[in-house]
């Protein structure tokens, strides 16, 4: 069974403050890691596509990065907005049979209040 | 909007129906994936079709089918259904079998 982990499960911040979460994921046999946001009541939009040991990625005051030896990434949000507040989910992505198969973590909840 | 469009947006039936859940992918997309997102888990896998071939399954059920039309629209066949499958069912998207997945906003499956 693969395992994606998440951390942590929930974080309320302040509005203005920069906040960072971890996703762990099996180390052996790497293939990409995606990052999604997703807002209550919307569908998962995808932010970033992970491939590289090292990658760092940045969309405005989104960033992440990638760390395929040890089985980590982390995703940071610099001065966050109340818009910020959202799930924030990764995928494992596993190439199978010609296909591709994404398995979730159970994403991390952020909550920023004014 | 991600381009990509489920019908319906919600489903209220009963144990032991049958209902069918549609997927329009985005403009171009050849890949379609299914997913299932229960009360407290997260999004799990279910199938991914390209350009009409199965291409990938995870712990889909046997109740469950899908199949992907030469227009490229795909269907999520539900059967015998049970409480247990109460959930919200994505479908997504992307060009080839890599890259990003656009994900539409679901239908939500409550069985009574």
């Amino acid at each position: 069974i693969l395992n994606v982990e998440q951390s942590p499960q929930s974080l309320h911040v302040q509005e203005g403050d920069s906040t960072n979460f971890t996703c762990s994921f099996p180390s052996s046999n790497f293939y990409a890691l995606h990052w999604y946001r997703w807002e209550t009541a919307k569908s998962p939009e995808a932010l970033f596509v992970m491939t590289l040991n090292g990658d760092e990625k940045k969309k405005g005051r989104i960033s992440a990065t990638l760390n395929t030896k040890e089985g980590y990434s982390y995703l940071y949000i610099k001065g966050s907005q109340p818009e910020d507040s959202a799930t924030y989910l990764c995928a494992f992505l596993v190439p199978r049979g010609g296909g591709n198969k994404l398995t979730f973590g159970t994403g991390t909840q952020l909550k920023v209040e004014l | 909007d991600s381009g990509v469009t489920q019908t319906p947006k919600h489903l209220i039936t009963a144990t032991g129906q049958r209902v069918t859940l549609r997927c329009s992918p985005r403009s171009g997309d050849l890949s379609v994936y299914w997913y299932q997102q229960s009360l407290d888990q997260g999004l799990q896998f279910l199938i991914h079709y390209y350009n009409g071939e199965e291409r990938a399954k995870g712990n889909i059920l046997e109740r469950f089918s899908a199949q992907q039309f030469p227009d490229l629209h795909s269907e999520l066949n539900l059967s015998s259904l049970e409480l247990g499958d109460s959930a919200l069912y994505f479908c997504a998207s992307s060009v080839s079998t890599g890259p990003i997945q656009y994900f539409g906003a679901g239908t939500r499956l409550s069985v009574l």
